[in-house]
């Protein structure tokens, strides 16, 4: 059975830093590209990062890109998610989610995602 | 970016009604669309990949088609546990863009 947790969250000021973590089970982690997907309150979904099954290869959304950093320790299954310079839009809940093999970022599998906030 | 546009953004239906959600690419994204299932609370749900294929062990009330820009999710006889908020994601190019929520209320 797959069981993604997530953890890390919590309260920050703007320009403070968190630092998430996802921890998997029940898959091979190692072969499996994953993503961090977020959701401000009340609102949709917006994916954030991704990293392959490697951790060669990383892509970011343009609204993270230069202050969060995805990576991933394959011999400890988890995920990882640095976030820098935080601003009060970066408040939400934040998903791990896995890349199914269907396909390029088709998720398949969802942590229960934790909640960062970004308040003064 | 690809924007990602879903219509209604709300909707109501009886159980046993058909429901009909769509989801407009702002660019032909081919058939690489995906639709997911939102409980309040709970992590989204993976239902339809590729347009048309469902996830294992979604039942077969719901339904996925359409192409190049156009797409539909469909449930054929709305039940009770099927409340709750639907996104379609394009998996097309980075970004990958979902659209903003239609909330179905039985």
């Amino acid at each position: 059975q797959v069981h993604q947790v997530e953890s890390g969250g919590g309260l920050v000021k703007p320009g403070g830093s968190l630092s998430l973590s996802c921890a998997v089970s029940g898959f091979t982690f190692s072969d499996s590209n994953m993503a961090w997907v977020r959701q401000a309150p009340g609102k949709g979904l917006e994916w954030v990062a991704w990293i392959s099954a490697s951790g060669a290869s990383i892509h970011y959304a343009e609204s993270v890109k230069g202050r969060f950093t995805v990576s991933r320790d394959n011999a400890k299954s988890s995920l990882h998610l640095q976030m820098n310079s935080l601003r009060a839009g970066d408040t939400a809940i934040y998903y791990c989610a896995r890349e199914s093999g269907y396909g390029w970022a088709i998720f398949d599998y969802w942590g229960q995602g934790t909640v960062v906030t970004v308040s003064s | 970016d690809i924007q990602m546009t879903q219509s209604p953004s709300s909707l109501s239906a009886s159980v046993g009604d058909t429901v009909t959600i769509t989801c407009r690419a702002s660019r032909n994204i081919n058939n690489y669309l995906n639709w997911y299932q939102q409980k309040l609370g709970k992590a989204p749900k993976l239902l339809i990949y590729t347009t048309s294929r469902l996830q294992s062990g979604v039942p077969s009330r719901f339904s996925g088609s359409g192409s190049g820009t156009d797409f539909t999710l469909t449930i054929n006889s709305v039940q009770p546990e099927d409340f709750g908020t639907y996104y379609c994601q394009q998996s097309s190019s980075i970004p990958y863009t979902f659209g903003q929520g239609a909330k179905l209320d039985i």
